[in-house]
């Protein structure tokens, strides 16, 4: 069974720092693109970041640029995004989410559960 | 960057009528268009890419069509578990990958 399970999330104080993971299980990780996707309290869906099945390619939204990075370790078969500089407007559910091919802009087909980041003092 | 509007914000519908939903991009992205329903305090679930392919799993009672800048999702005949939030989303432009802001169907 195709699964992403998230973990990392939690209360963080303004221009905190924190990582999330995302284990993956039931496909070959490394063939596939990754996204994260977040979701503020009460609001619709928002694309943070994406990266290529190796990794060598990375894309961000302008909201993150220059504050979140996203990894991938396929040896592992986990995601990564390093979140830094936290601002209140970063609170959300966030998800891991798969695309269908190694790398381009497509559909995301297999979701995580996401998990819960607070940004407040 | 491509914006996706959805509309109505809210449809109300009874169980066993059709549901009409609606989503509109501010420029053209051929056929390159999602759907997906979440579901209270669940992740969203992907039911129709490429305007009109039903994803693995998804009941016919779903179809998508449209390509250019207006897209339709119909559910034919609602039943209880379709009630939920409905958001597009396009790909044929990126980054970003954009969606819509959503439709939620609720109970009439």
């Amino acid at each position: 069974e195709v699964q992403l399970v998230e973990s990392g999330g939690g209360l963080v104080q303004p221009g905190g720092s924190l990582r999330l993971s995302c284990a993956a299980s039931g496909f070959t990780f490394s063939s596939y693109a990754m996204s994260w996707v977040r979701q503020a309290p009460g609001k619709g869906l928002e694309w943070v970041s994406a990266i290529s099945g190796s990794g060598g390619s990375t894309y961000y939204a302008d909201s993150v640029k220059g504050r979140f990075t996203i990894s991938r370790d396929n040896s592992k078969n986990t995601l990564y995004l390093q979140m830094n500089s936290l601002r209140a407007e970063d609170t959300a559910v966030y998800y891991c989410a798969k695309a269908p091919y190694v790398w381009g802009s497509y559909q995301l087909d297999v979701w995580g559960k996401g998990t819960t980041v607070t940004v407040s003092s | 960057e491509i914006v996706m509007t959805q509309s109505p914000a809210t449809l109300s519908v009874s169980p066993g009528e059709r549901a009409t939903l609606s989503c509109r991009a501010s420029q053209s992205v051929s056929s390159n268009l999602a759907w997906y329903q979440q579901k209270p305090g669940q992740a969203p679930r992907l039911l129709i890419y490429g305007a009109s392919i039903r994803a693995t799993g998804i009941p016919a009672r779903f179809s998508g069509s449209g390509s250019g800048t207006e897209f339709t999702l119909t559910i034919s005949i609602l039943q209880s578990e379709d009630f939920a939030v409905y958001y597009c989303q396009q790909y044929n432009n990126w980054p970003p990958l954009t969606f819509g802001g959503g439709t939620k169907v609720e109970i009439k």
